[in-house]
């Protein structure tokens, strides 16, 4: 079954809104890392994030193991910020899943 | 930062051809991986490679499918005899840094006609 839950699947935001997306797992992990994509383009690793809170200019992951899920907060978004948001999770073995991601658009 | 890089970036064969796609991983990097992506479908994970062995591979990887990193080069996947359902972005991916942060290449895109 799927072992990495994103929400929600789509999201439109006017430009300025804030955004969080969610990524729940069923299983035990060693490690959470996000990643953003754009259409048609490679993933760029956003955070690296076993734990705890992590911030990297308008964007924060927040991960809390014993809740078996993991977020990342955008503030104030962008037009740029558009594209899919994918969480991965690595168990043991460095076996690697991703989630379906989220779409995000943002409008002007 | 970091960076994996994929050769070709796009590829056009036809149906039965044999395929060699090459990945140079981040040079100090122990773990490789090959994804697949359809357009506009999930990342899915195909295959994980370290210390010259396949550690787990999932049932996308075909017995079509072969991975290798000879004398510490290109990290390749080979496809033979490719199908029509093999069309896809192919993703590499290495890791094994202090964090064991993965790091993508741009892909390579890969038609079979």
């Amino acid at each position: 079954g799927q072992q990495v839950q994103q929400s929600p699947a789509s999201l439109v935001l006017q430009e300025g809104e804030n955004a969080e997306l969610q990524c729940n797992f069923s299983t035990s992990l060693n490690s959470m890392q996000w990643f953003y994509q754009r259409p048609g383009g490679s993933l760029v690793s956003l955070f690296y994030n076993p734990s705890g809170t992590k911030h990297s200019g308008r964007l924060t992951s927040t991960t809390v193991i014993k809740e078996r899920r993991s977020s990342l907060h955008i503030s104030s978004s962008q037009t740029t910020d558009s594209g899919t948001y994918l969480c991965a999770l690595e168990r043991g073995n460095n076996r690697i899943f991703f989630g379906d991601g989220t779409q995000l658009v943002v409008k002007p | 930062g970091p960076k994996v890089l994929q050769i070709p970036s796009h590829q056009i064969i036809d149906m039965g051809q044999m395929v060699t796609l090459n990945c140079d991983p981040v040079s100090n990097h122990l773990y490789f991986y090959w994804y697949k992506q359809i357009l506009g479908q999930q990342m899915e994970f195909l295959v994980n490679f370290y210390n010259g062995k396949v550690m787990e591979k999932s049932k996308l990887f075909k017995d079509q499918f072969s991975v290798e990193r000879p004398d510490g080069s290109y990290f390749t996947l080979k496809i033979q005899p490719t199908a029509l359902e093999d069309s896809a972005v192919y993703f590499c991916a290495s890791s094994g840094g202090s964090q064991n942060t993965l790091y993508f290449g741009a892909g390579t895109r890969l038609s079979v006609l």
